[in-house]
Order: structure tokens, then sequence, then C-alpha cells
């Protein structure tokens, strides 16, 4: 247990359907942290929150929406899909907040295996 | 531009083995840090070290890291068929995101 939760852990939607992915974490941590993995592709970074704000879009396509209402929880709103969004959804936190030094260990929730048919 | 290049992409040993995994970075660092993912899992925190160290060890662990060269290796001695996973390393920068590379994926055979 890394003190990082998601749910669900598996989601298998069509291209037309809206979801929802959550992610909670009982480390006290500062931000939050989306990131897809792909088949044999590096672990992309999607979204990151510092104090529930958004601090960096990686390019993200607009049919991912992340919400961070409060700095224990965090949200990928999905919307019309495409298959080739089908992959690993992984949720990470760290202490954040500008850490002097940038020595954060990030701590990953278990993720989302989404299937988009 | 990818930062963060594993070497070799797949690994495969016998138990008692010694495995070493290098990493290659592109941009200055503050630190380095490994971690590993079991099959279809969320990846785990292993070890850091900073720019101004040369080696570290953890249990099992050492890992060696050259800023002149931008590199990182992770040495696991006398691996376990437990040991099976895809190893990941990641660059730290003055913020405090870390840019992971692509993995080592390793399997230990009994």
């Amino acid at each position: 247990e890394t003190g990082v939760t998601q749910t669900p852990r598996h989601l298998v939607m069509g291209m037309t359907n809206k979801k929802s992915l959550k992610c909670e974490q009982h480390l006290g941590h500062n931000a939050m942290y989306w990131y897809k993995q792909s088949a044999k592709k590096p672990l992309e970074l999607m979204f990151v929150y510092n104090f529930k704000e958004q601090t960096e879009n990686n390019s993200v396509p607009s049919r991912f929406s992340p919400e961070c209402p409060n700095s224990s929880h965090l949200f990928l709103h999905l919307h019309t899909l495409q298959p080739e969004d089908s992959a690993l959804y992984l949720c990470a936190s760290s202490q954040g907040g500008g850490l002097a030094g940038g020595t954060d260990t990030q701590y990953f929730g278990p993720g989302t295996r989404l299937t988009v048919l | 531009s990818q930062q963060g290049e594993e070497d070799p992409q797949a690994l495969s040993i016998q138990e008692g083995e010694n495995a070493t995994m290098n990493c290659s970075y592109k941009t200055s660092i503050n630190n380095l840090q490994w971690y590993r993912q079991n099959s279809g899992r969320g990846l785990v925190h292993l070890i850091l070290i900073r720019s101004n160290e040369r080696e570290k060890h953890s249990g099992r662990l050492r890992v060696t890291l050259d800023t002149s060269k931008k590199s990182s290796s992770l040495l696991i001695t006398a691996s376990r068929a437990a040991d099976t996973a895809s190893y990941f390393c990641a660059s730290g920068g003055s913020n405090y995101k870390l840019t992971f590379g692509k993995g080592t994926l390793l399997t230990v055979n009994p």
C-alpha cells in the first residue's frame, strides 16, 4: 500500500460514454499527477496539480478533463474517447509545493486499466 | 525530447545472478530516482541519488550516478524471482516533477 488509491481499477467504455477516474491520497501531499502508460511507450505525464492549482497540461486532448477539488483528491473526466486512449492511467502524489532542490519522491496508485471500444 | 533512456530494454537472468540496468538522461538534474513496476500495477520508489552523490546502496540495490556522462546504473545483487518487474529511472530537475524513461523489463528465472 502506497497511500494512493485509484478507482475503478478496470473500466471499459464506448467512445460516446462519459466516465470519471478517481484518485485519493492519504499522505498529506501537496502535488498530484496523472500519467498515461501505453504498451511499449514511456510513461506520459498528463497533468500536474500543486496546492489544487493546475501547473502543467502536457498538451493533453480536451477529451481528458482533470479536476482537483482539494489536495487529497484528483479526478480525470473522460468524454468521447478514442480507442487509442486505451491505456493504464496512473495517479501519483508527492510532497510538491515547490520543494527546494527538487528531490520529490512520487507515490503511485495501482492504476486504472481503461479500454475504449 | 525523451529524457531517461534505460538500457537494455529487456534483461533475462537466472536467480542468484546480478542484474545491471543503465539509464541516460539529457539535461542537468538535481536527483535521479529508480522505480519498480510489477506488471499492470503502479510504480514503487526504490532509491534516490542526488546530483552531488556518486554511489548509493540500499539492501541489494546499488545505484551509481555519473553526471559528466549523464548516466546512472542500477545493480541488483543476488537476484530473486520476485525481482521480476520493469525498472524505470526518473530524472528530477529544479522543480518537483520527474521525467521517466521507457524502462527495463527484468525477468529472473528460478
